[in-house]
């Protein structure tokens, strides 16, 4: 079946750095990626879609310039979060949209 | 208001019992309905999709209502490995909107 690979699966960070966080698609062209966000004990939330080729699509209360998104081909989109705050930390994970929706494993974000 | 609505539970209960759970959204223009369960700190996991005929996958009955905008979600004759967290998503044939999930404790 469709398969999303994510890494890294969980990173801790120093305030104020940036982290990259990639999703690939490995046997199916993932035109529309989604990624979330989840605290503890809280739902996951959409933070923004991203379709390739275009610039992404933020929901709001998400800034943008915080959360940089990439999906330059079809296989591939990542998530920088710039200038990482321990408020930041977080599950964060993606969701590819082919006949389904497929997601990542997610990346646990702790930003000390 | 939140979008889809879960009970969060927990809930707990012995093996080999029947557990419901329920779930209401808001958005009335929601085309698709799914129940994910969700393991700690992992991915959530589809579980099955719901259709407003009502759809069983062995130990798992879900239902819909449309009208009332409610989906179930029942797991008889639970097992110790059901226990999970358990997501009622709803999409609008977009993105996926999540439930905050029900804690399912499934006990020897």
């Amino acid at each position: 079946g469709a398969v999303v690979s994510q890494h890294p699966s969980w990173v801790i960070c120093k305030s104020g750095t940036s982290v990259k966080i990639e999703c690939r698609s490995l046997d199916f062209q993932a035109t529309t990626m989604f990624w979330y966000r989840q605290f503890p004990k809280q739902s996951l939330m959409l933070m923004a879609t991203s379709n390739e080729g275009s610039k992404a699509t933020y929901e709001q209360g998400v800034e943008k310039d915080k959360f940089l998104i990439n999906h330059a081909s079809l296989t591939l989109s990542t998530l920088t979060v710039t200038s990482a705050h321990p408020e930041d930390s977080s599950f964060y994970i993606c969701s590819a949209r082919g006949d389904g929706y497929t997601f990542g494993s997610g990346t646990r974000l702790t930003v000390v | 208001r939140k979008e889809v609505e879960q009970d969060p539970g927990p809930f707990n209960v012995p093996e080999g019992a029947t557990v419901a759970f329920n779930c209401t959204y808001s958005n009335s223009a929601s085309q698709s309905f799914f129940w994910y369960r969700q393991d700690c700190r992992k991915e959530p996991k589809l579980l099955m999709s719901v259709y407003s005929s009502g759809n069983e996958d062995g130990r798992f009955t879900a239902q819909l209502n449309r009208a009332s905008q409610y989906i179930s979600l029942l797991i008889r004759d639970s097992k110790l490995s059901d226990s999970a967290t358990y997501l009622c998503v709803v999409s609008s044939g977009y993105a996926l909107n999540f439930g905050k999930g029900t804690s399912l404790l499934v006990t020897p």
